[in-house]
């Protein structure tokens, strides 16, 4: 799977969007970009995931580059509950022994502010 | 509908002492993942089980061991614990070996 970066931390003001990025230069091909976060004390929560196209949910939104080799997760409008480790994870959808079997990295910890 | 869940909530065992943490796993879902979470990293895949069988496994010595049942439910094992092994112990469900997981609360495993 393929390596991620993100940075270790960021803040964001309460009401406004919070744009996480991540990095992933070596993504192959068959392999599809996944974001959880963890609030203090939680298990992590899935998010979202996506291949190539922009995705979006009830809870965030995915945008991937045209190259694949990063993407941004953007809560529309963060509230005080959105604080929480959000982790950027590349994975293969093509099946075979590692399916299902999450790698996770140190994340990115979003602190929101009032 | 129950979400996934763990028990017991926190556990304290003293060094070389045998620990076996629960799950439940989430109403439709058959398959389970264990994780464990040391203290401001984060969680390192230990195992999964699908069918009744240990799939796949991550970089975790023999004293891991697990087991799931008819119904789902699945049980994790650490033996001969060492202090290094204080964690939290995350277990997540999903349908069939999947990449979207739902986690539980964990147990939160502290060894003396």
């Amino acid at each position: 799977d393929a390596k991620t970066t993100q940075p270790p931390s960021m803040d964001c003001a309460e009401g406004r969007a919070a744009n996480l990025p991540c990095n992933h230069s070596t993504i192959s091909g068959n392999e599809y970009v996944y974001w959880y976060r963890q609030i203090h004390s939680q298990g992590p929560q899935y998010i979202i995931h996506g291949l190539k196209n922009n995705e979006t949910n009830e809870m965030a939104s995915l945008i991937i580059t045209e190259d694949r080799k990063s993407s941004t997760l953007i809560l529309p409008h963060a509230t005080l509950r959105d604080t929480a480790v959000y982790y950027c994870i590349v994975i293969s959808n093509a099946g075979g022994t590692s399916y299902g079997k999450l790698t996770f990295g140190q994340g990115t910890i979003l602190t929101v502010h009032p | 509908d129950a979400g996934v869940t763990q028990s017991p909530t926190h556990l304290i065992k003293t060094r070389g002492q045998q620990v076996t943490l629960r799950c439940s796993p989430k109403s439709g879902h058959d398959t389970v993942s264990w994780y464990q979470q040391a203290l401001g990293q984060g969680p390192q895949f230990i195992f999964q089980y699908y069918e009744e069988e240990e799939r796949q496994r991550g970089n975790f010595p023999d004293r891991f061991s697990g087991h799931q049942f008819p119904n789902y439910s699945s049980e994790l094992n650490v033996n001969a614990l060492l202090l290094g092994d204080s964690a939290l112990y995350l277990c997540a469900s999903s349908s069939g070996p999947a990449h979207e997981q739902y986690f539980g609360p964990g147990t939160r495993l502290t060894v003396t």
